[in-house]
């Protein structure tokens, strides 16, 4: 069982260039999201969906755009990358709101 | 606004003995409550929930207490191990909103 699975887990890229955090669950789970996370601080909402073909904006939604056609993937893409958007990535999911999240290992980017 | 904090950035323990990590939250209709373990370089691993019709609930060597009166949240880990390092998050939402809010996160570290 894999879980919840994220690529790439490292990423550089410069400032302006655009790309695709991918993100894809196995559990069938309803409920995804993906979260921002800077040094020494919790857990930012980007955007979030409670299933296929529904998607809407966390605290901090500026920058990033996402879709959900399948149950299993959730992307989220990097219009124009900036280095405020340095970062680490995480995406989770979970059956609902209420019961327990499952995390991804996170993606780690730098835009320079 | 709605938030969820925490008292203390890092708590330091010995081995063995009992560990309480507190955390405050400022939503008088928040009715859910998670804990999280976050290892370095890893995505946040869920520990235990509460529900708001609850006081306390226990799982294997911890607990969470809950004090609806003061809002406030607590973790208790029971004989603290190596192991047990790392950032613990608390987190909460409510009837209606479609979304988790994180504290900023507690650092615990485990002396041998």
């Amino acid at each position: 069982n894999a879980g919840v699975t994220q690529t790439p887990k490292f990423q550089v890229l410069k400032t302006g260039q655009s790309m695709t955090l991918q993100c894809a669950q196995d559990m069938n789970h309803e409920y995804m999201s993906w979260y921002r996370q800077d040094p020494g601080m919790g857990l930012r909402l980007i955007h979030y969906s409670v299933g296929a073909g529904i998607t809407d904006q966390g605290e901090v939604p500026n920058g990033y755009n996402v879709s959900r056609s399948t149950t299993e993937d959730f992307p989220l893409r990097l219009l124009s990358a900036a280095p405020s958007q340095t970062s680490v990535y995480f995406c989770a999911s979970s059956q609902t709101l209420y019961t327990e999240a499952f995390f991804g290992q996170g993606t780690r980017l730098t835009v320079v | 606004g709605e938030s969820v904090g925490l008292h203390l950035p890092t708590l330091s323990v010995q081995e063995g003995d009992n560990s309480i990590i507190n955390c405050a939250y400022s939503n008088s209709a928040s009715d859910y409550f998670i804990w999280y373990k976050q290892e370095s370089g890893k995505g946040p691993q869920f520990i235990i929930d509460i529900r708001s019709n609850m006081d306390k609930r226990q799982g294997q060597r911890v607990t969470v207490l809950l004090n609806k009166t003061v809002k406030h949240l607590s973790l208790q880990i029971a004989a603290t191990q190596p192991g047990d390092s790392a950032v613990y998050f608390c987190a909460e939402t409510s009837t209606g909103r479609r979304a988790l809010t994180f504290g900023s996160g507690t650092r615990l570290q485990v002396q041998p």
